[in-house]
């Protein structure tokens, strides 16, 4: 079974900051990885995805992860956050290459905070 | 493509009510899931779809909780005798099973349940 830790519940933020978002995750198996973010009351809506290949990923505004094997991680940052960045953001995992069920397991979410 | 769809977006309902919802998934994705998700939680993982046919359910999914998807395109998720600890947002996914966004889950906005 797979689960998903997102270290920190609040992230507090200045305008124009870099902000890193960190995740943890564990599984027996291979797993595909993912970062989607909800803005208040909107959907879910994908940031970016690591599937294979390298393992420096980059996603629509201006974010991107590193996949690291060895440290179970996949940590999300931005070097410089807009006001528009503030959203929750999810972190979450789906089993690799077996089968086609790719259910996604979630984290408890980050809540960016970006102020002025 | 006009992305995936819910009906209702918000309803209220009182305990022991049974209430339906609704999820058109993106035309020509045969994967479908559903997930719930409560405040300040991430989402869980319901059901699964692949086509007509439901291939995995959530210990989640009480036998309150039945879904089917009986054409392979749109699905309803139903819940019997609802209860207040049913109150949740309900969201559809859809996915491709080949293409670029092969893995990628798609979301709806998601149906807001208050039981009351």
């Amino acid at each position: 079974a797979q689960s998903v830790t997102q270290l920190d519940s609040q992230v507090p933020v200045f305008e124009e900051a870099p902000v890193e978002l960190r995740c943890n995750y564990s599984s027996s198996v291979s797993v595909y990885l993912f970062w989607y973010v909800q803005y208040p009351n909107q959907g879910l809506q994908l940031l970016l995805k690591y599937l294979s290949g390298s393992t420096l990923v980059k996603g629509i505004n201006g974010f991107e992860a590193e996949f690291n094997k060895s440290q179970t991680s996949f940590h999300l940052r931005k070097p410089s956050v807009h006001i528009s960045d503030t959203a929750e953001y999810f972190c979450a995992v789906s089993r690799g290459h077996a089968g086609n069920n790719r259910k996604l397991i979630w984290g408890l979410g980050t809540s960016l905070a970006v102020n002025p | 493509d006009t992305g995936v769809s819910q009906d209702p977006r918000h309803k209220i309902t009182k305990r022991g009510q049974n209430v339906t919802f609704r999820c058109d998934p993106i035309s020509e994705h045969n994967r479908l899931y559903w997930y719930r998700q409560t405040l300040g939680q991430g989402p869980e993982f319901l059901t699964y779809f692949q086509n007509e046919a439901q291939l995995e359910k959530s210990r989640l999914l009480s036998d309150r909780f039945s879904a089917e998807r009986p054409k392979g395109s749109f699905s309803t998720l139903e819940i019997q005798r609802t209860e207040q600890g049913d109150s949740a947002m309900y969201l559809c996914a859809s996915s491709p099973t080949a293409g670029l966004n092969y893995n990628e889950q798609f979301f709806g906005p998601g149906t807001r349940l208050t039981v009351l």
